[in-house]
């Protein structure tokens, strides 16, 4: 079964760029996750989706921003423009029905992010 | 609020040594969850292991071992007899009841020499 996939693996642009990273849950988890993490810093939290809805976004930066989940099933997560700030790895989740009460999330390998 | 800590930045071990990765956490609910993940050089956090609060017995796996300790907030990992395949960077996080998302550690680089 295939795990959780990211792409772009790398990304480098330029400060006012655009930039979108997808991300493939694992089939059938409802649950998708996006974190960062800023180098050197902890991994943090951005948003949660359950299917296609925003359950809980608190951790969105700003609204340079913008996460997408149509259908339910894979993510977009697109920062316009891109600020130096940004540069980091953006990690995606996810993880079955019930969530993290019950279970684990199983993480992709991640976007790294380099804004020049 | 929630907080996770690790205090150890980055660890130098040579083969077959034990090494101890310490985690600290803080939160005020009675209800929580604790995990470590790895992230080796692929990239990918790699689930090791889920304790809940209510159970603080230690458990071990392997060449991997947990102490959880609620007395001093603590969930620290060890890795006995390491090996360079051990060589990653460690993140513990908590997770409490109620919201579905992880905080995070700012993770313990491993660096285990042949």
């Amino acid at each position: 079964e295939a795990g959780v996939t990211q792409f772009p693996s790398h990304s480098v642009i330029e400060k006012g760029q655009t930039v979108t990273l997808r991300c493939d849950p694992i089939s059938g988890h409802d649950n998708l996750y996006w974190y960062r993490r800023v180098m050197g810093k902890e991994i943090k939290f951005l948003l949660h989706f359950v299917k296609e809805s925003k359950q809980d976004e608190s951790g969105m930066p700003n609204n340079r921003f913008l996460a997408e989940r149509t259908g339910g099933t894979y993510s977009t997560l697109k920062v316009q423009p891109a600020e130096l700030e940004d540069s980091g790895v953006y990690f995606c989740a996810s993880s079955q029905a019930e969530g993290l009460g019950t279970g684990e999330l199983f993480f992709g390998e991640g976007s790294r992010l380099t804004v020049l | 609020a929630q907080k996770v800590t690790q205090a150890q930045t980055e660890i130098s071990v040579v083969e077959k040594e034990d090494v101890t990765l310490d985690c600290v956490y803080e939160t005020r609910d009675t209800t929580y969850y604790l995990f470590w993940y790895k992230q080796p050089p692929s990239g990918e956090l790699v689930f090791l292991i889920r304790r809940n609060s209510f159970d603080e017995q230690n458990e071990i796996s392997g060449r991997y071992s947990w102490n959880f300790q609620k007395s001093t907030s603590s969930f620290n990992f060890t890795i006995t007899a390491s090996q360079v395949v051990d060589s990653a960077v460690y993140f513990c996080a908590l997770h409490n009841r109620g919201f579905q998302k992880l905080v995070f550690g700012t993770g313990t680089r491993l660096l285990v020499s042949p």
